[in-house]
Parts: structure tokens; sequence; C-alpha cells
């Protein structure tokens, strides 16, 4: 079945520090994959998505390009701000065989950054 | 404004009891969900609709029951045979059903977290 790994937290960072969180996936088919965040105590609010391969995402100075070949679809930003501590969540919609209503997701990734 | 709501934000449960989660949406979607989140882990499905008055279970729906009686309400009733429903739970909708072509962005609520106690 369809899966997503993504690294384990918690991470610490620097007001202005580059942030990667990585991603990889398992789909049997051509997903559409996404990165959300939850602030403290809310709900997921999407940050950007990829629907094809080589598609860049992007949102917020965040970015994600969907790589087929290494399955994979890391989210980056090159000085991340205090604002941005919160829990990031990468998934994917497999859009073949009948399963696009479903998403499937990785377990969070928390991000804190100091000032 | 477009968009989903859930109530009530704070839910205290004794031992026995059944209790209900609200989620309502005004965006003319025709999918809902309901997941369960639980620290440190990821989201776990537990309802899907995809049109009135049908619904689907997903990954973790024994001790739960909904019911899709209007396209903008999406009910989910955490009963006494669920064994650890101490959560966060978030509704989710999506314009796409099964079936139909494009990918499937899911909006969420704000969520709302059930303690046992």
């Amino acid at each position: 079945g369809d899966s997503v790994t993504q690294m384990e937290g918690p991470v610490t960072l620097s007001e202005e520090a580059f942030l990667t969180i990585n991603c990889t996936y398992t789909a049997t088919g051509y997903p559409s994959l996404f990165w959300y965040v939850q602030y403290p105590g809310e709900g997921l609010q999407l940050l950007l998505k990829a629907t094809k391969a080589d598609d860049k995402g992007s949102n917020k100075g965040f970015e994600a390009t969907y790589r087929k070949e290494t399955t994979s679809f890391h989210l980056e930003k090159g000085s991340v701000q205090v604002s941005d501590s919160a829990v990031y969540f990468c998934a994917l919609s497999d859009n073949s065989g009948g399963s696009n209503y479903k998403l499937t997701f990785g377990k969070g990734t928390l991000l804190t950054v100091n000032p | 404004d477009g968009g989903i709501t859930q109530s009530p934000k704070y839910l205290f449960r004794k031992e026995g009891q059944n209790v209900t989660l609200s989620c309502e949406q005004n965006l003319n979607h025709d999918a809902m969900y309901w997941y369960r989140q639980d620290p440190g882990q990821g989201l776990r499905l537990i309802y899907y609709s995809q049109i009135v008055n049908d619904f689907q279970k997903g990954d973790i729906a024994e001790g739960y029951s909904v019911s899709r009686e209007k396209k903008e309400s999406f009910p989910l009733t955490v009963t006494s045979a669920q064994k650890n429903p101490t959560a966060f739970y978030l509704c989710a909708s999506t314009m796409s059903r099964v079936g139909t072509s494009g990918y499937n962005e899911q909006f969420f609520g704000p969520g709302t977290r059930l303690t046992v106690l």
C-alpha cells in the first residue's frame, strides 16, 4: 500500500537557518504530493502541493520538488523564522485505481525555531 | 467566508459515555473525513463519506460511528466501545469523490480535543 516516510523530529534551528525536512513515498500509481503545516492547537493547513513529476510547489518561502526518480518531496526553506515553528506533515494522494479520495500522511516533524 | 467548523474545541467525557463531535462545512464539498491524531503520530483515518447518506470505514473505525444526513454536516460519535478515545480529532473535506479526476486537496477544520476523565 501507499506510505509516506518523513524525517523524525524534533528539529531545532536558530532563526535564519536553512531548513530541510526529508520526505519519501511509496505509491502504486502517480500520486499528488502535499506538505501540510499544523500550528499549536490548530488544524492542518495546506502549505504547498505538486501534482506531477518535476513540479515545484512553493509558498511563504517554502519549496518542495516532486522527484519521481528518487520518490521524494523534501521541504526546504532558505531562512526560517520563529513563526515557522509548527509540525509539518508530508502527504500523498494516489490518483490511480479509484483511491484518490484518501490522503496518506507521514508522522509529522516538529520544527522549533529559536530567536 | 467558506470553511470548516468543528465544535466543541475541548470536550471532556466520563468513561462509559458516548459523545458527539460536530463538523460543518460550507464549501459545497462532496467528501468529508474524520481523522484522529495522537502525539508523535500522523493522522489516522476513522471514517469518510463521499456523498450524502453514504459513508465508509477508514483504518481505525472501531468504537466510532458517523452519519451523513446533510451534505454540509458529518458528525462523529465516540462510543463507550472506544477504549482509548483521548486524542485530537480533525475533520476535513474535499471537492472530489472517488473516481473523479484530479488531485485531492483536503481542507481541515480547527479540531476538537477530547479527554476522557
